[in-house]
């Protein structure tokens, strides 16, 4: 059964700190790797994609995926307290999307 | 970004009636559209695939004839909801994905059955 897996907090990090989120995949066929944000009530919005091993940046965010490891994990600097939400981990073996349960940070003004 | 339009965004319905909920792609055509369901606190589950013109693929344990999915057109995909019970209160969200590429989330329908 392909499965992704995340702690699902919550993490609390005070405002203007580094978060980290963290996410472990089963399937080692998957090929596309993404972060989604999602706020209470609210359909999820991307954040980042990634498909390559190694690193990622686009503003505050940074991707990271080690594919032999099987693991995906998102760094959020200079955190604001907007940034808290729920933050799910997807990964793609092909044309479905599977969701990890989802990871709750609060961040700490 | 592709944009995909969901209603409603709530509904309240009686236990034993059905609710419909529609899809649509504003500017795209959708040839496969994919139902989420979401409990509290819980991730999106995949319920079923839907291709237009032919007859969706449900996830194991999803039963095919209480929800009921259309996808008559490249533009719109219906889930209805029959003889709803209040163990299928949830949030019903539809997603688009560009092949390859990220999936784009309808708004969303927080589904009551009272």
């Amino acid at each position: 059964q392909k499965e992704v897996e995340q702690n699902s907090g919550p993490l609390s990090v005070p405002e203007g700190a580094i978060a980290s989120l963290n996410c472990t995949y089963s399937d080692r066929g998957s090929q596309s790797f993404f972060w989604y944000r999602q706020y209470s009530g609210k359909s999820p919005e991307l954040i980042m994609f990634i498909y390559s091993n190694g690193d990622k940046e686009d503003g505050r965010f940074t991707a990271q995926l080690n594919k032999a490891s099987q693991y995906v994990s998102l760094l959020i600097r200079d955190s604001q307290p907007s940034d808290s939400a729920t933050y799910l981990c997807a990964v793609s073996p092909d044309d479905k999307i599977i969701f990890g349960k989802g990871t709750r940070l609060h961040i700490l003004p | 970004g592709a944009v995909v339009s969901q209603h409603p965004s709530r509904v309240i319905c009686k236990s034993g009636t059905s609710v419909k909920i529609e899809c649509r792609s504003l500017d795209f055509q959708a040839t496969t559209m994919f139902w989420y369901r979401q409990f509290p606190k819980q991730s999106l589950m995949l319920m079923a695939t839907s291709n237009e013109g032919s007859k969706a693929t449900y996830e194991q344990g999803v039963e095919k004839d209480k929800f009921l999915i259309n996808h008559a057109s490249l533009t719109l995909s219906t889930l209805t909801v029959t003889s709803a019970h209040p163990e299928d209160s949830s949030f019903y969200i539809c997603s688009y994905r560009v092949l390859g590429t990220e999936a784009f989330f309808g708004q969303g329908t927080r589904l009551t059955v009272v």
